[in-house]
C-alpha cells in the first residue's frame, strides 16, 4: 500500500463543508485511493474511493489531483454523526487495508 | 452495501480462558475475511487473512497457535483467542470481500476484556 500522511485532527461547524486531505505522493498508477471512517467503538465505514478522476455519492465527493499525488475527501454538509476517524489508503486491492492513525474530525455546534 | 456482523459485540473472560469470536457475512458469500486488532488510540493492525476452506495467513508477529481461525463456509470466519491474558484485551474487528473485490465490508467490532 502506498504511504498517507493525513492531518491527526480537524474541526468543523456542523453545517459547514468538512475538507479532509490526504497526501499519498508514491501512490503507483494501478492503486486506488479508498477512505473509511471508524465512529468510535465501531468497525470501519466505507465512504468513497477513486482512481484518477474525481467520485461523489450519497456521503461525500472525493477529489484526486491531476499528478495524483493528493486528494480531498469533502463532506458537504457535516453533521454531529461526522465526527469519526477518517483513513486514506492507497491500495491496489479493496481487501486487505493497510490502516494509518487517520484524521480525527470533530464537528461541533 | 452489504452487512457483516460479528458476535458477540463485547466479552468479558478469566486469564486462561479460550473465547470465539464469529464474523458473519448476512447477504453475500465472503471467499476472504480479515482480521483486524486495535488497540485503545491506537489505528487497526491487521492479524490475518482467512480464505475459506483453506488455513489463515498471519501477519508477522502473530502468533498463529494462539489466534486460532476457521473460515469453514463461505459466510462464516471464527476467530478463536486461546489462552487468553491481559494484554489480549483489545478491539477485534473483522471484514469481508466477495469475489468482486470492490471494497472491504467491517463487523461492528468486539471488545475483548481478559480479567
Amino acid at each position: 500500500d502506498a504511504k498517507t500522511t493525513q492531518p491527526p485532527s480537524m474541526d468543523c461547524a456542523e453545517g459547514r463543508a468538512a475538507n479532509l486531505p490526504c497526501n499519498h505522493s508514491t501512490i503507483s498508477g494501478n492503486e486506488y485511493v479508498y477512505w473509511y471512517r471508524q465512529i468510535h467503538s465501531q468497525g470501519p465505514q466505507y465512504i468513497i474511493h477513486g482512481l484518477k478522476n474525481n467520485e461523489t455519492n450519497e456521503m461525500a465527493s472525493l477529489i484526486i489531483t491531476e499528478d495524483r499525488k493528493s486528494s480531498t475527501l469533502i463532506l458537504p454538509h457535516a453533521t454531529l454523526r461526522d465526527t469519526a476517524v477518517y483513513y486514506c489508503i492507497g491500495t491496489g486491492t479493496a481487501s486487505k487495508l493497510t490502516f494509518g492513525t487517520g484524521t480525527r474530525l470533530q464537528v461541533t455546534l | 452495501g452489504a452487512v457483516v456482523s460479528q458476535h458477540p459485540s463485547w466479552v468479558i473472560c478469566k486469564s486462561g480462558t479460550s473465547v470465539k469470536i464469529e464474523c458473519r457475512s448476512l447477504d453475500f458469500q465472503a471467499t476472504t475475511m480479515f482480521w483486524y486488532r486495535q488497540f485503545p488510540k491506537q489505528s487497526l493492525m491487521l492479524m490475518a487473512t482467512s480464505n475459506e476452506g483453506s488455513k489463515a495467513t498471519y501477519e508477522q508477529g502473530v502468533e498463529k497457535d494462539k489466534f486460532l481461525i476457521n473460515h469453514a463456509s463461505l459466510t462464516l470466519s471464527t476467530l478463536t483467542v486461546t489462552s487468553a491474558h491481559p494484554e489480549d484485551s483489545s478491539f477485534y474487528i473483522c471484514s469481508a470481500i466477495s469475489g468482486a473485490n470492490t471494497e472491504a465490508f467491517f463487523g461492528q467490532g468486539t471488545r475483548l476484556t481478559v480479567v
